[in-house]
């Protein structure tokens, strides 16, 4: 089984501070993204990554950035965290196959509030 | 972009019925379309998926149909157990390499016994 770890299951941050959320995928995926989920909203597509150092803004990019050095891993960037920014993030992989074929496994979630 | 239009936003059914969840998506070059379960506090979980040029999709006590001429698909779970119990998330991609899968808002399905 494809696994996707994010580093984080819980974490508080500050107003301002620049946070980091990590997601490590150990299947050679190519495709890797990041979405938030929050109530009522369902999961909002915020970056997404289809080759090493390759990046491409989602629905709602504004205020965050993505890294993508190595390709088992891809990283959130807050740069300056603000409290709206609280929210449930979720990592995915895929494998590749263009835009068919199977379905994402997702990480466990990282549950971030900004204080 | 994809749009995913995703209804009813909850459905309270008792157990042993039925339950529909329907979806609509914009973008005509979508040709896949999954379906998600979660469960509170666990990650979405893929549980049945549709391409473009079936119609219908049946596992079990769960099915999916797509129009595509209508741009729209929908999720049936027969014989509704209290462990169906969950949000469901219906999602569409289109068929060029470089996208993403874009989702519906969800659906809180509670089933009571």
């Amino acid at each position: 089984d494809v696994k996707v770890t994010q580093s984080s299951r819980y974490l508080v941050k500050r107003t301002g501070e620049k946070v980091f959320l990590e997601c490590v995928q150990d299947m050679d995926h190519e495709n890797m993204f990041w979405y938030r989920q929050d109530p009522g909203l369902g999961l909002r597509l915020i970056y997404f990554s289809y080759d090493v150092k390759m990046k491409e803004k989602g629905d709602i990019p504004e205020g965050y950035s993505v890294s993508r050095e190595k390709k088992e891993r891809f990283s959130l960037i807050l740069e300056s965290a603000s409290t709206n920014q609280t929210s449930m993030y979720l990592c995915a992989s895929r494998a590749p196959g263009g835009g068919s074929g199977p379905g994402y496994t997702f990480g466990s979630g990282t549950r971030l509030t900004v204080v | 972009g994809e749009n995913v239009e995703q209804h009813p936003s909850t459905l309270s059914v008792q157990e042993g019925d039925s339950a529909v969840i329907k979806c609509t998506y914009s973008d005509s070059a979508s040709n896949y379309f999954p379906w998600y379960k979660q469960e509170l506090g666990k990650r979405p979980q893929l549980i049945i998926d549709i391409r473009s040029n079936v119609g219908e999709k049946k596992d079990q006590r769960i099915a999916v149909t797509l129009n595509k001429t209508a741009k729209h698909f929908s999720l049936h779970i027969t014989e509704t157990q209290p462990e169906d119990s969950a949000v469901y998330f219906c999602a569409a991609i289109p068929n060029q390499a470089g996208t993403a899968l874009i989702f519906g808002k969800g659906t809180t399905l509670s089933v009571s016994s």
